[in-house]
């Protein structure tokens, strides 16, 4: 099975904070690295993605950090807030066409306030 | 426009029993995918569909069925439900010229007991 290792599993970040959020992966055929956000009992919703031709990618308060070489890429929430305080996935497609994802474990987030 | 709409939102069925967990969008997208989200387990490919008349088997399909008769709708039929099956599931859509953005369902969590 080709894996998407996500870490940490939970992550506790005053407000104001900076959360990290890193995962790590195997297959060099990977070519579209998104990053979900799901609050409780809601579906994943798509926050931020990247490909393997650019390093860093920025919208608002949320950037991605991709490193080829070393098959990691990580999300970065700058001056977290409460509101952000849900499940992050990130995931890996291989550019069959299929749309076939592969998503990391999941990092529960919690912001104190 | 509704995006994803799942149904229903809660199940409980007993050990062999069979049901149909229904997905329907419409937005016209061509990709269709049932996930399920176990704890520490991240989001699991079951099935996926590229196109009306089109189905495949994705990371964990034993015990689940699926058809796409029409672009619009993804029905998942379980055979003879079992405990291993209790978990969230999740139908996602995905427009072919929007690489990689998957629209999610609200879920639909289901108990066998």
């Amino acid at each position: 099975q080709q894996q998407v290792k996500q870490s940490p599993q939970s992550l506790i970040v005053q407000k104001g904070g900076i959360s990290i959020i890193n995962c790590a992966y195997e297959n060099t055929a990977f070519d579209y690295f998104p990053w979900y956000q799901q609050f409780p009992g809601k579906g994943p919703a798509l926050l931020i993605a990247i490909r393997p031709d650019v390093s860093e990618k920025k919208e608002g308060r949320f950037t991605i950090s991709f490193n080829k070489s070393a098959k990691q890429f990580s999300l970065h929430i700058m001056d977290s807030q409460p509101g952000d305080s849900a499940t992050y996935f990130c995931a890996a497609s291989d550019g069959s066409g299929t749309y076939k994802y592969i998503f990391g474990t999941g990092t529960r987030l919690k912001v104190l306030a | 426009n509704a995006g994803v709409t799942q149904t229903p939102k809660f199940q409980v069925l007993k050990t062999g029993q069979s049901m149909t967990l229904q997905c329907a969008q419409d937005m016209n997208h061509e990709y269709m995918s049932w996930y399920r989200q176990d704890p520490g387990m991240g989001l699991r490919l079951i099935h996926y569909s590229v196109g009306a008349g089109i189905t495949d088997q994705g990371e964990v399909p034993n015990g689940y069925n699926v058809s796409r008769s029409t672009t619009e709708d993804f029905p998942l039929r379980l055979l003879s439900a079992a405990p291993s099956q209790t978990s969230v599931y999740f139908c996602a859509s995905y427009p072919s010229q929007a690489r990689g953005e998957a629209f999610f369902g609200q879920g639909t969590r289901l108990t066998v007991v």
